[in-house]
This record gives C-alpha cells, structure tokens and sequence, in this order.
C-alpha cells in the first residue's frame, strides 16, 4: 500500500513570495490534514479536511495561508505572501474515517520550507 | 483541551541499554494516547497507541508504554536499544469524541556504540 505522498520535499524562498505544497494522502482515507512542525517543536495542525469539506481550519492564518482539497482526494497548501516564521516542515496526513476515534494518523514524509 | 508535556527535550543513551521517555497529559475527559516516532528527514511513524483495555501497549521495533490514569502519564520504554533507534519520539493526545491530536514538543534520543 502506498503511503501518503507530498511534494516538492525542499523549497527554499523569499520573503514575500509565495509557495505551494501538494499531498496526496493514502487511497480511500477520507481525512486529510495539514500540519506545520516548527524547529524544536511537535506538529501543530493547520487544517483538517474530511473528503473535501474543512473540518478545522482554526490554527490556520488565514491572511496568508490557503487550503484546498478538489474531487476530495489531492490536497495544496498555499503560502502567499510567506514570512521569515513560515520557515518550518509541512506534513501531510491521512486517516481511514472521520478521525474523531483512536483511528491511527499516517505521516508524509514531509516539505521542508526555508524563508530567506 | 488536551495537552501533552514531555518531560525530557534530549536523551542519550548507550547501545544496549535500556531508555524511557516520559510523557505526561493533561485532559478533563478520556484520552487515546500515541507515540509516533519520527527518523531524520523523514515523516512521522506510529510506534504504539492506547485506546482502552490493558494499560501495557506493545508496539513495533520493541517498543512498549504503560498508561497510568491516576499519574495521567503514558512513559515509552525499550529495554536495549540499537544505534537505529536514534531519532526523535513524539507523544500525543486526542480526547475521546474529538479528532484534534495534540503533540508533545519531541524528545530526541541518541544511541551512541
């Protein structure tokens, strides 16, 4: 079985610009969510999505930061404009159902991004 | 809400030896535990997790955690480790009912010859 996949797996940018990432989670899991782990940090989760309607998007800034999950399947990130603080790795997750029981959470293995 | 505190930021450790990351919860309602662990460069992978039942949860390479309720902790322990167990570990948190996982800030393990 195929694990979640996410690309590109580096990108380095500068301030200002913007910055996509795509994920594809694992065939047939309904969730998908989108997590930023700072340097130093554990994961910190921007937005959940369930097929393709937004289950939490809370954690997300929203003035700057945009999530999209079409046909409930791929999903992109979008950073526009990015800051220095941006600098962090994006992980992608996926899981069978609705998330809300003990249901096991599969990691990509992650976009590192680098603001200069 | 849920949060979750481990206790030790870097652990070094022999080969062979014996290693326990503590892990500490908070949460005004039930809980399902999990450890994830997470090699250099690479995602995060589930190592064990605790829904319910026996509170000694086995899980892959060795792995094992014990839940206690009234220390509201959830400890991952390896009795011998090898150099490939470098790398850092994650407990998290999710109250019952809801979908939001809560991790803890990492602890990084080095496994040294």
């Amino acid at each position: 079985e195929a694990g979640v996949a996410q690309s590109p797996r580096y990108k380095i940018i500068e301030k200002r610009q913007s910055v996509a990432f795509w994920c594809n989670p694992i065939s047939g899991h309904a969730t998908l969510y989108w997590y930023q782990q700072i340097l130093g940090q554990g994961p910190k989760l921007l937005i959940q999505f369930q097929n393709n309607g937004v289950v939490d998007d809370s954690q997300l800034p929203k003035d700057r930061f945009s999530a999209e999950r079409l046909k409930g399947v791929d999903s992109t990130l979008k950073i526009q404009p990015a800051k220095l603080e941006d600098s962090a790795v994006y992980l992608c997750a996926s899981s069978l159902s609705s998330g809300g029981t003990g249901e096991t959470q599969y990691f990509g293995p992650g976009t590192r991004l680098l603001v200069l | 809400a849920q949060s979750v505190t481990q206790l030790d930021s870097q652990v070094p450790v022999f080969e062979e030896a014996p290693v326990e990351l503590r892990c500490n919860y908070s949460s005004s309602v039930s809980v399902y535990l999990f450890w994830y662990v997470q090699y250099p460069n690479q995602g995060l992978q589930l190592l064990l997790k605790y829904l319910s039942g026996s509170t000694l949860v086995k899980g892959i390479n060795g792995f094992e955690a014990e839940f206690n309720k009234s220390q509201t902790s959830f400890h991952l322990r390896k009795p011998s480790v090898h150099i490939s167990d470098t790398a850092e570990y994650f407990c998290a948190v999710k109250a019952a009912g809801d979908y939001k996982l809560s991790f803890g800030a990492g602890t990084t393990v080095t496994v040294r010859a």
